[in-house]
């Protein structure tokens, strides 16, 4: 049974530019968090999707973030206009439902994202 | 989210238990208390979760004091592969984010 799969692992991008990192649930998982650690830091959340809906964005900066997680396909979090401060590991987390034992989070790998 | 209490660090020597603290005296009656790890340029995975009774899994036992204010995370016998940041993590029973504070960074010397 694969995990949680996030892709790319290594994103390098300018400033300006723009960031879409990929997140691929656990087979049968609906929910789907992201978190940000900036380097040094801790893991900081950043929004809660199911599919076609967001249920809790309150950890996303105001601007140039959003998030999807569409009927079909991956979880995508999107930066746009990416700034250095950006430059932190993305991870994704998925979740078989949201209450009680079931709401286990499982993590992936973490997209790194570097912007020069 | 309630806050929980951990070392910044500990140290154990491999094939040794090892016992980590967390203080959460604030704890409500619906939170789970949550025990993840996080090893080098990885991210998080999970250990083990319980509500009030001690739990046992493969990978640690979780033991949670009478009152629910403290509990520790105990790993029977430490290997190299264990050295990681421990995180202690309230969660609402319905709720949707994972709080992370500093956690515990566990050293195991060979």
């Amino acid at each position: 049974n694969a995990g949680v799969m996030q892709n790319p692992r290594h994103l390098v991008r300018r400033r300006g530019q723009e960031a879409r990192l990929r997140c691929s649930p656990m087979k049968g998982h609906s929910h789907v968090y992201w978190y940000r650690q900036l380097p040094e830091e801790g893991l900081k959340f950043m929004v809660y999707l199911q599919k076609e809906n967001i249920i809790d964005e309150s950890g996303m900066p105001k601007e140039r973030f959003s998030a999807e997680f569409p009927k079909e396909g991956p979880s995508i979090l999107r930066i746009q206009q990416v700034v250095r401060g950006d430059s932190a590991a993305y991870f994704c987390a998925s979740s078989l439902s949201y209450y009680g034992l079931a709401d286990t989070q499982y993590f992936g790998p973490g997209t790194r994202l570097t912007v020069l | 989210d309630a806050k929980t209490t951990q070392p910044n660090s500990m140290e154990s020597n491999e094939e040794e238990p090892v016992h980590l603290p967390c203080n959460h005296s604030t704890i409500s009656g619906t939170d789970y208390i949550h025990w993840y790890r996080q090893l080098p340029s990885q991210g998080p995975e999970y250990v083990i979760h319980g509500l009030t009774s001690n739990v046992n899994n493969r990978m640690a036992s979780l033991a949670i004091a009478e009152d629910r204010k403290s509990s520790t995370l105990i790993l029977h016998r430490a290997t190299l592969r264990d050295a990681a940041v421990y995180y202690c993590i309230l969660k609402e029973t319905s709720g949707s984010r994972l709080t992370f504070g500093e956690g515990t960074q566990l050293t195991v010397n060979p």
